[in-house]
């Protein structure tokens, strides 16, 4: 089965530093990994993805994300944090060797950043 | 840029009662879902749907469930007879299929009293 962890609920970071929000996966077969960002009362905003080919990715908002597959991980990093990036992050993974599988979620870590 | 639509962007229904949530999908993609949000939890996944029939459901997606493309542009979930367990935020995506992303709609906020 697949599954997804973020092991923060929350992650603090001052405006200007670097932001890096953790996320871990297991899923049979080749992954396919995404990041997702949820701001209040709104949908999911897709932010970037790993598919194949280099491991770091660079995505919506100056945000990008290192995939190890030894320690299968997909964290997202910034490398210097705006206010307006404070919103719900959530991880998500489906197997890349079955068709248009449904993702699977992460609980989410909330980042806010402080002023 | 293309989006996905949702509608009503909130709907409060008495227990019992059945509602219909409304999506329109981007026009050139081929797979639909509906995923579903409880207040303060993850996103979980309900349903998929590719040409014209249902490719995967999950454990939540039961028999008080329906989903449907009744025009080639609008995709439907129908919960028949609501439970107060049924609150949550309902939100549709879709994908041209593949290694692509799927794109969310705004959701439906259901509050079932």
């Amino acid at each position: 089965a697949q599954s997804v962890a973020q092991p923060e609920d929350q992650v603090n970071v001052a405006e200007g530093n670097p932001l890096t929000v953790k996320c871990t996966y297991s899923v049979s077969g080749n992954p396919y990994l995404f990041w997702y960002v949820q701001y209040p009362n709104r949908g999911l905003q897709f932010l970037l993805k790993y598919i194949t080919g280099d491991n770091l990715v660079k995505g919506s908002y100056g945000f990008e994300a290192e995939f190890n597959k030894s320690q299968t991980s997909f964290h997202l990093k910034k490398p210097s944090a705006l206010v307006s990036d404070s919103a719900l992050y959530f991880c998500a993974v489906r197997g890349g060797n079955s068709g248009n599988t449904p993702l699977v979620f992460g609980k989410g870590t909330r980042l806010s950043v402080i002023a | 840029e293309p989006e996905v639509t949702q509608t009503p962007s909130h709907q409060v229904t008495q227990m019992g009662q059945e509602v219909i949530l409304r999506c329109v999908p981007i026009s050139n993609h081929l797979y639909f879902y509906w995923y579903r949000q409880i207040l303060g939890q993850k996103v979980e996944f309900l349903v998929s749907f590719y040409n014209n029939e249902i490719s995967e459901k999950s454990e939540i997606f039961d028999d008080q469930f329906s989903v449907e493309r009744p025009d080639g542009s609008n995709f439907t979930l129908k919960i028949r007879s609501t439970k107060l367990e049924d609150s949550a935020m309902y939100f549709c995506a879709s994908t041209t299929g593949g290694p692509y992303e799927q794109y969310f709609g705004p959701g439906t906020r259901l509050t079932v009293t």
